[in-house]
């Protein structure tokens, strides 16, 4: 079982939906949780990071927490064609060892 | 605020051969980290420098990877002898300090290294 797991897409929405990421992970201990998005040939940039259960909200992006079913999930509302990207999944227990999922590829279409 | 700083950006180098990755990090971050990339995958920890010393470097390949971070600014991460299986991209990040805040890791764009 990887430690991060997520679908690895592609997901395909059109323009103004909404787009559901979802990531599951192994180790109960973890504490921090981090959704990046990376597009093609550049680096991993930050765009949530929640640390309780629950939904938190910034802009048109939703991350929500569960660290009973040790569920995260991002949600993008008014999803844009400059959305898509691969979107990454991370997790640390406290502040070493960040684990990442293979990251899910999110298309936009116009 | 500048961001991370990595160089080069692009290395090709043969099998066997050595070569050598910097790092700035941002102005203020004492916590500095190193990931291997490779295509189509996530990104997996190296090394973890809190200011000089090492945090976790329980995932780098020691007998042919080694960084450092003097003085507490700039690292640097060699390869010697690079493998074909290390063809990836190297990526740098940092994170200030702090509860909570401290955990959020900003990163560099990255050194690709193909080796042939």
């Amino acid at each position: 079982q990887k430690e991060v797991e997520q679908n690895s897409g592609p997901l395909s929405v059109p323009e103004g939906a909404i787009a559901s990421l979802n990531c599951t992970y192994s180790d109960r201990g973890s504490q921090s949780f981090f959704w990046y998005r990376q597009y093609s040939g550049k680096s991993p940039e930050l765009i949530m990071s929640i640390y309780s259960n629950g939904d938190k909200e910034d802009g048109r992006f939703t991350a929500q927490l569960n660290k009973a079913s040790q569920y995260v999930s991002l949600l993008i509302r008014d999803s844009q064609p400059s959305d898509s990207a691969t979107y990454l999944c991370a997790v640390t227990r406290d502040n070493n060892d960040m684990r990442f999922g293979a990251g899910t590829r999110l298309t936009v279409k116009p | 605020e500048a961001g991370v700083a990595q160089s080069p950006r692009y290395k090709i180098i043969e099998k066997r051969q050595s070569v050598a990755f910097w790092c700035n990090p941002i102005s203020g971050h004492a916590t500095l980290y190193w990931y291997q990339q490779i295509l189509g995958q996530g990104p997996k920890l190296l090394i973890q420098f809190q200011n000089n010393g090492v945090v976790d470097d329980s995932q780098l390949p020691k007998d042919r990877f080694s960084a450092e971070r003097l003085k507490g600014v700039d690292s640097t991460l060699k390869i010697q002898p690079a493998k074909l299986e290390d063809s990836a991209v190297y990526l740098c990040a940092s994170s200030p300090p702090g509860d909570y805040e401290g955990y959020e890791q900003y990163f560099g764009p990255g050194t690709r290294l193909t080796v042939t």
